[in-house]
């Protein structure tokens, strides 16, 4: 069956400080795996997307892993800050444009 | 920067009434899709266009129809509300001729059916 599962469901991080997003996938056949981040109130916006062939892409303090092997990716955010509390939330593409296997999400808040 | 519209933040509709959700997008995209988001779930589909007055059913479509009489529209029509379809509703548009083209979504429409 195919499937993500994010891990952990939330996570409460003091302001400056790193954390890391985790996201396993059983999706077959495996095309491509996005990170959404989505504010409260707001629709997700694309962060990254990480292509069978690629391992770390960073955008700005978001640097995302992607371990096809163990078919595992992780987001890493460095030096938190308060308007990165958010829902993070990963989808895997299968070998179509609209088969889309979504993750339930990450809650992260940033505490001052 | 893409803009997806969708008509409505908040909802709030009795049993048996039928409900319309419009969702507008300026982009020219070919792709349209709607979803429902639930507290602990991923995103479902429901349903989804990649051309005028074409759809095709996503994973939970009982209960719902769509209309895109054009390119930039696309409505989700609830035929007779129930309480099981109180909901956060989520529109995304897309290109379909661009490989590992991003979902660009709406901020949502929040519905209670009571």
């Amino acid at each position: 069956k195919n499937q993500v599962e994010q891990s952990p469901q939330s996570l409460i991080i003091l302001e400056g400080k790193n954390c890391t997003l985790q996201c396993n996938y059983t999706v077959s056949p495996f095309s491509n795996l996005r990170w959404y981040k989505q504010d409260t109130g707001r629709g997700p916006v694309s962060l990254t997307i990480m292509t069978f062939s690629e391992n770390t892409k960073s955008n700005g303090r978001y640097t995302a892993t992607l371990d096809a092997d163990t078919k595992q990716s992780s987001l890493h955010i460095t030096a938190s800050q308060l308007s990165d509390s958010a829902s993070y939330i990963c989808v895997a593409k299968g070998d179509s444009n609209y088969q889309l296997i979504w993750g339930a999400g990450t809650k992260l808040i940033i505490k001052p | 920067d893409v803009k997806v519209t969708q008509s409505s933040r908040y909802l709030v509709k009795r049993t048996g009434e039928k409900v319309f959700l419009e969702c507008v997008q300026d982009m020219d995209h070919e792709n349209m899709f709607w979803y429902r988001q639930d507290p602990g779930l991923g995103l479902r589909l429901i349903y989804f266009s990649y051309d005028v007055k074409m759809k095709e059913k996503g994973d939970i479509p009982e209960g719902y129809s769509v209309s895109r009489e054009k390119k930039e529209r696309f409505s989700l029509i609830l035929e007779s509300a129930s309480t099981n379809q109180t909901s956060m509703y989520l529109c995304a548009s897309s290109f379909s001729d661009r490989v590992n083209s991003p979902l660009h979504f709406g901020n949502g429409t929040r519905l209670t059916v009571t």
